[in-house]
């Protein structure tokens, strides 16, 4: 059974540094084509997928969003953390972890998702 | 980037009706792309990848069709669970998700 759970601050100020933790279960990430992504949803807005690492370490960024986005994974923790600079109120979103089990797939599997706000 | 446009954005139809919703893209993506439902509150929920193959578990009365720029997802039979937003979203080019359609009770 796969399982993702997102993870961090609830609320964060403007300017701070967020770091969420995505910790998941039933797959590993050291799995050929498997890889993990960071989505996000503004409250009554659309889905934006934020970046997503694969099995060899390669990793894909937002293109807005590039420069203010770090995603690293710890194989042997089952984690993928996902780190964005320079938060602002326009960030407030529910985030979630999301999972494909090759690339040929869509976002199979997803956490729950973690509500982020920001302010001050 | 690949922009994905969902039509219409709000539908509004009853139960045991057939309904479509349409995405188009920006530029050629295959088969590449896929369907999600998502109701208040919730992650949303895989329906169909690869344009037309339904995700286990999803029922039949689901399906999805199209290559290149022009996609459908087809609702027969529309259930009352089936109420909820459709969102398409594409992974030939880095990921990109349509702006979502509501389906709403008639």
């Amino acid at each position: 059974q796969i399982t993702l759970k997102e993870s961090g601050p609830t609320l964060v100020k403007p300017t701070q540094t967020l770091t969420l933790t995505c910790t998941f279960s039933g797959f590993s990430l050291s799995t050929s084509g498997v890889s993990v992504g960071w989505i996000r949803q503004p409250p009554g807005k659309a889905l934006e997928c934020l970046a997503l690492i694969y099995w060899d370490d390669d990793k894909r960024y937002s293109t807005s969003l590039r420069s203010r986005l770090t995603i690293t994974k710890d194989t042997s923790k089952n984690q993928v953390v996902l780190t964005m600079t320079n938060m602002d109120p326009v960030d407030t979103a529910t985030y979630y972890c999301t999972h494909r089990r090759e690339t040929a797939d869509g976002f199979a599997y997803w956490g729950q998702g973690t509500l982020v706000a920001v302010s001050s | 980037d690949i922009q994905l446009t969902q039509s219409p954005s709000t539908l509004s139809a009853s139960a045991g009706d057939r309904v479509t919703i349409t995405c188009r893209a920006s530029q050629s993506i295959s088969t590449w792309l896929a369907w999600y439902q998502q109701k208040p509150g919730k992650a949303p929920k895989p329906l169909i990848h690869k344009a037309s193959s339904l995700e286990s578990g999803v029922p039949s009365r689901f399906s999805g069709s199209g290559s290149g720029t022009e996609f459908t997802l087809t609702i027969s039979n529309l259930q009352p669970d089936d109420f909820a937003t459709y969102y398409c979203q594409q992974y030939n080019s880095y990921f990109s998700f349509g702006g979502g359609t509501k389906v709403e009770i008639k």
